[in-house]
């Protein structure tokens, strides 16, 4: 069962931020948020992930909710090259699952 | 590059032969992980390892199998090839159990 939902697809404009959404209101407390990324058939790409604070790296940032049931992938600059299948997923220390994705399309 | 090495990139085997794919994690990386990717379709996990031991299991048929070794790399074995096995096969690496995981290029697996 997937334990995450996203929108199947988003458009963006280049150099606008990209606010990628994602619920999984059945987290429990000892699961993370991660994000990854797949550029066509490329290997997926790690993004960031965050527990209950929102985190920020040089890739995104990363918005939870104070009751962790959905959180916000942030790409604050879009560029073409952002164009990418997007993952949320969550996860404790062991398996892996991932779900359909958010396709995001930057355009020029 | 991720510092995960898979090989080969490309292979191409007849129905019911059996192929060994092979994973290099990144240097101290303890865990594996096996995943397939159908033309157009999601990533399904298939396998986790940890230092050696298997640590979870997904929709891994049973024709499929894998191991890891005392070095830590990985293998996943896979029989009585289909043309429906034809796939993208990734393995990713992480340090420990959780964290985050880094992925190889993949090898594109074609059954004729």
């Amino acid at each position: 069962d997937a334990k995450t939902t996203q929108p199947p697809s988003m458009d963006c404009a280049e150099g606008r931020a990209a606010n990628l959404p994602c619920n999984h209101s059945t987290i429990s407390g000892n699961e993370y948020v991660y994000w990854y990324r797949q550029i066509h058939s490329q290997g997926p790409q790690y993004i960031i992930h965050g527990l209950k604070n929102n985190e920020t790296n040089e890739m995104a940032s990363l918005i939870i909710t104070e009751d962790r049931k959905s959180s916000t992938l942030i790409l604050p600059h879009a560029t073409l090259r952002d164009t990418a299948v997007y993952y949320c997923i969550v996860r404790d220390n062991n398996d892996m699952r991932f779900g359909a994705g958010t396709r995001l399309t930057v355009k020029p | 590059d991720s510092g995960v090495t898979q090989t080969p990139k490309h292979l191409i085997t007849a129905t019911g032969q059996r192929v060994t794919l092979r994973c290099s994690p990144r240097s101290g990386d303890l865990s594996v992980y096996w995943y397939q990717q159908s033309l157009d379709q999601g990533l399904q996990f298939l396998i986790q390892y940890y230092n050696g031991e298997e640590r979870a299991k997904g929709n891994i048929l049973e024709r499929f199998s894998a191991q890891q070794f005392p070095d830590l790399h990985s293998e996943l074995n896979l029989s009585s090839l289909e043309l429906g096995d034809s796939a993208l096969y990734f393995c990713a690496s992480s340090l420990i159990q959780g964290g985050e995981a880094f992925f190889g290029q993949g090898t594109r697996l074609t059954v004729v």
